[in-house]
């Protein structure tokens, strides 16, 4: 049974540019949670996408949007890129119902240059 | 608005001995308590949960004990373990539903031999 798996594992960007960020969730879960980790802090949510349409957003600003598709894949796009979105970013899923039950991927290391 | 206040940020245990970590929540509408252990390169793993109906779970060498009306909750690791060694971060939610983690800035545990 496969767990979350995000893609890629690290990326580099320069300032202004824009990136996107990947996400298969466990086997089974259809709702998927987009969290940012800065260096010795704890994740911060970013929103929650479940049927494809955003539940619950966070404190980010606008630059950052989601996508979730029929197959309960997702994805976050940053675009923009400032020096302070470089972080760990991480999926986690959760199943219908248990959505405080959330399950991590490994996340994305993204360095803004 | 830091939501869940974990503390200390840094532990340094014997192996054999008993480490501890508080978290305190400010929003009594919480009534989901999970503590998350992460290694290294790793996401965040879900260790054990506590609901505030209950004053303590063990599960293993780990124990939380909750207090509802001084709105904290502690992890106990007995015998710790080098193995043990990780950023253990304590957190809260609203069971059910679409529900997003807030986390708190996490411990970084080291038990020596």
């Amino acid at each position: 049974d496969a767990g979350v798996t995000q893609s890629p594992t690290h990326l580099i960007k320069t300032r202004g540019q824009q990136v996107t960020l990947r996400c298969s969730p466990k086997s089974g879960h259809d709702t998927v949670s987009w969290y940012q980790q800065a260096l010795g802090q704890g994740p911060q949510f970013i929103f929650q996408y479940y049927e494809e349409e955003e539940r619950q957003r966070g404190n980010f600003p606008d630059r950052f949007s989601g996508h979730q598709f029929p197959n309960y894949s997702s994805e976050l796009n940053v675009n923009a890129l400032l020096l302070g979105d470089s972080a760990l970013y991480l999926c986690a899923s959760s199943l219908t119902g248990l959505g405080h039950i959330q399950y991590f991927g490994a996340g994305t290391r993204l360095s803004v240059l | 608005q830091q939501q869940v206040k974990q503390s200390p940020q840094s532990l340094i245990v014997q192996k054999g001995g008993i480490s501890i970590i508080n978290c305190a929540y400010e929003n009594t509408a919480f009534d989901y308590f999970p503590w998350y252990q992460q290694f290294p390169g790793k996401g965040p793993a879900l260790l054990i949960a506590i609901r505030p109906d209950v004053s303590e779970k063990k599960e293993g060498r780990f124990t939380i004990s909750f207090n509802k009306s001084a709105k904290q909750f502690s992890l106990h690791i007995m015998d710790s373990q080098p193995g043990d060694s990780a950023t253990y971060f304590c957190a809260a939610s609203w069971a059910g539903g679409y529900q997003k983690v807030t986390f708190g800035i996490g411990t970084k545990l080291q038990v020596i031999p």
